[in-house]
């Protein structure tokens, strides 16, 4: 099947800590972003990528970071200096001008 | 102020009730415009898209934009227990910032039998 996969579905932070959330798609969309979603918030871009080796930050990109190697494959850190990372986050991909399709999300909490 | 704002409810309806679900939004740059459906714990996929003013009608759905008054509906005709989610509205003005979504915080809609 077609899609957009993201792991884990949850993830525990410790102080201090940086970690690496997983998206891989095979849908071979040129294009992929990072959402994060808040309760009453809505969606806010962390950043997005429309081409391999190729990225731009989105509205609230201070502290995550990305990489884009490969096509299919867009991870985010989440580093220690992102005071408040405790959200779901979510990944999704399109061709450059189609509509978004979404992963099913990573919830992260601060342990 | 927010440049998209969408009430969030949340929203409790009878099955067979007409549901409009609204937003405003700001930035007049704004073509494309996207309702996406949420269920808890999951991603949102997309249930409707419009682009510029109009209207479009997809089954029990049906989308409006009005870009003169910056103001967009999604209407759900006898609504089912099944649409209990949460709406979400996006927009985006297109071009090289097609995928750049800006989004409403989104209603929370309960359907009840």
């Amino acid at each position: 099947d077609g899609g957009i996969t993201q792991s884990p579905k949850y993830l525990f932070r410790k102080e201090g800590q940086n970690v690496t959330l997983s998206c891989e798609q095979n849908l071979n969309h040129d294009a992929m972003y990072w959402y994060r979603q808040d309760p009453g918030q809505g969606l806010r871009l962390i950043y997005y990528s429309q081409i391999v080796n190729d990225f731009q930050k989105g509205d609230i990109a201070e502290g995550y970071s990305v990489s884009r190697e490969k096509k299919e494959s867009f991870p985010l850190t989440v580093t220690s200096a992102q005071k408040n990372p405790t959200a779901f986050y979510l990944c999704a991909s399109s061709m450059l001008e189609g509509t978004l399709y979404f992963g099913d999300g990573t919830r992260l909490s601060i342990l | 102020q927010k440049e998209v704002e969408q009430d969030p409810g949340p929203l409790s309806v009878p099955e067979g009730a007409i549901v409009s679900l609204n937003c405003t939004y700001s930035n007049s740059a704004f073509q494309y415009f996207m309702w996406y459906r949420q269920y808890s714990r999951k991603g949102p996929e997309l249930l409707m898209y419009t682009y510029s003013s109009g209207n479009k009608e997809d089954g029990r759905f049906t989308a409006q934009v009005d870009k003169s008054s910056k103001y967009i509906s999604l209407f759900i005709r006898d609504s089912q227990p099944s649409d209990s989610a949460t709406y979400l509205c996006a927009m985006t003005a297109g071009g090289t910032s097609y995928g750049k979504l800006t989004f409403g915080q989104g209603t929370i809609l309960t359907v009840h039998p």
